[in-house]
């Protein structure tokens, strides 16, 4: 199936700092990029949706100004955690999927706010 | 009621066993169909993606597909303990279109 990297898989960071995510389809070009949030023992939470060249679509209850979403070519887009705290603590998944095709997924980050 | 519903099991059943995971859904607009598997704390991998009614294989996994019962399942054939993960089922209403995923069953697979 095709590849979707993400980066890094794992970050401790301090509260009040920012932490970037990226997210990259390393074989396709990924025209819709989605961004999900899973705790532990729970499925994922779609965070946002993005297109490239637009603005994100958040989901309801999701801080648009404190995870800033950019995707700005067909094989990347980023997660900005910005001032973070230990309640954004959590696993953070990407996934990019082509134009009518299925949807592939990024290993995954661990995001720990200390 | 959720979207799609998903029993979180656990499940256990013994090496060589046939599994058998569902999903029902109450959009009926809903139209594509994908099983992943994923492992602890790993991104989820896709498994199965079917987008009409009645059965798909691929080697030991079986996804079945039936839309006027509103109901998927994936059957997994000689199962073994690297199957021993949790499987998402997910679906969306077109190609590329967000995806509505169920809690997830976690299986084990023991020797």
């Amino acid at each position: 199936g095709a590849v979707v990297s993400q980066h890094p898989s794992w970050v401790i960071c301090k509260s009040g700092t920012s932490v970037k995510i990226e997210c990259r389809s390393l074989d396709f070009q990924a025209t819709t990029m989605f961004w999900y949030r899973q705790f532990p023992k729970q499925s994922l939470m779609l965070m946002a949706t993005s297109n490239e060249g637009s603005k994100a679509t958040y989901e309801q209850g999701v801080e648009k100004d404190k995870f800033l979403i950019n995707h700005a070519s067909l094989t990347l887009s980023t997660l900005t955690v910005t001032s973070a705290h230990p309640e954004d603590s959590s696993f953070y998944i990407c996934s990019a999927s082509g134009q009518n095709t299925e949807a592939f997924f990024g290993q995954g980050t661990r995001l720990t706010v200390v | 009621q959720k979207e799609v519903e998903q029993d979180p099991g656990p499940l256990s059943v013994p090496e060589g066993a046939i599994v058998s995971l569902n999903c029902t859904y109450s959009n009926s607009a809903f139209q594509y169909f994908m099983w992943y598997r994923q492992y602890s704390r790993k991104g989820p991998e896709l498994l199965m993606y079917t987008y009409s009614s009645g059965n798909k294989e691929d080697g030991r996994f079986t996804a079945q597909v039936d839309k006027s019962s509103k109901y998927i399942s994936l059957f997994i054939r000689d199962s073994q303990p690297s199957d021993s993960a949790t499987y998402l089922c997910a679906m969306s209403t077109g190609g590329g279109n967000k995806l509505t995923f169920g809690t997830g069953t976690q299986l084990k697979v023991e020797l």
